[in-house]
């Protein structure tokens, strides 16, 4: 059964710092792997679609990585904004067929102090 | 790209009434339909999907249930709503099969009381 963390659960930081948001899942067997952001109360809203051939992804001041291999992904923002902060969740769906499910994470919680 | 419409943005029912959620998807025909339920501190759970008209696949055994009566639309519904049905209640679609990339609704969040 797939599983995935996302590390840390909480992250605060100052307005214009860089950081990254960790993502690891247990099979590898993976199709491809999204990043979502969630505002309070709102729907999901996806960042970065990573195909399972690719190794990374970017938009703008995002960028996505994947390392199948090692059940990996990490999402990096540069130049953080107030306006980033929400939780972002990462999902994979598995390579099996009829496979329909995403398997989230919990999210980490990201505050950007102006 | 696909948009999907989600109603009501939130409902407050008490134990043992009814339910129904509405869905529907724009921009696209014949997608795959999904219907997420998050609760506080559990994650995203896959509650049913649909790969069709008339064709609903359950996950999770509980005391909802999911139609799809039309290519584009897909409800959740309820006879007798429990205080643990209590959540947030997402749409989804993956219209691209190819990419499998997945679009979610703005949500239900329903309180049982």
């Amino acid at each position: 059964k797939q599983e995935v963390t996302q590390i840390p659960a909480a992250l605060s930081v100052p307005e214009g710092e860089n950081l990254v948001l960790n993502c690891s899942f247990t099979d590898s067997a993976i199709y491809n792997l999204q990043w979502f952001r969630q505002d309070p109360g709102k729907g999901l809203t996806s960042l970065l679609l990573i195909q399972s051939s690719q190794r990374e992804q970017t938009s703008g001041r995002l960028n996505a990585s994947l390392d199948k291999s090692s059940g990996r992904s990490t999402l990096y923002i540069a130049a953080s904004q107030p306006g980033d902060s929400a939780t972002y969740l990462c999902a994979v769906k598995g390579s099996g067929a009829g496979s329909y499910q995403l398997t989230f994470g919990k999210g980490t919680k990201l505050s950007v102090i102006p | 790209s696909q948009t999907i419409h989600q109603w009501p943005a939130t409902l407050v029912q008490p134990v043992g009434s009814p339910l129904s959620l509405e869905c529907t998807v724009e921009g696209t025909s014949n997608p795959n339909l999904y219907w997420y339920r998050q609760a506080a501190g559990r994650g995203l759970q896959l509650l049913f999907y649909s790969v069709g008209i008339g064709q609903i696949s359950s996950e999770v055994p509980q005391n909802l249930s999911a139609s799809r009566p039309q290519d584009r639309q897909f409800i959740l519904s309820s006879k007798k709503l429990l205080l643990s049905d209590s959540g947030f209640y997402l749409c989804a679609t993956n219209a691209d099969r190819k990419i499998y990339g997945y679009t979610f609704g703005s949500g239900t969040r329903l309180t049982v009381v």
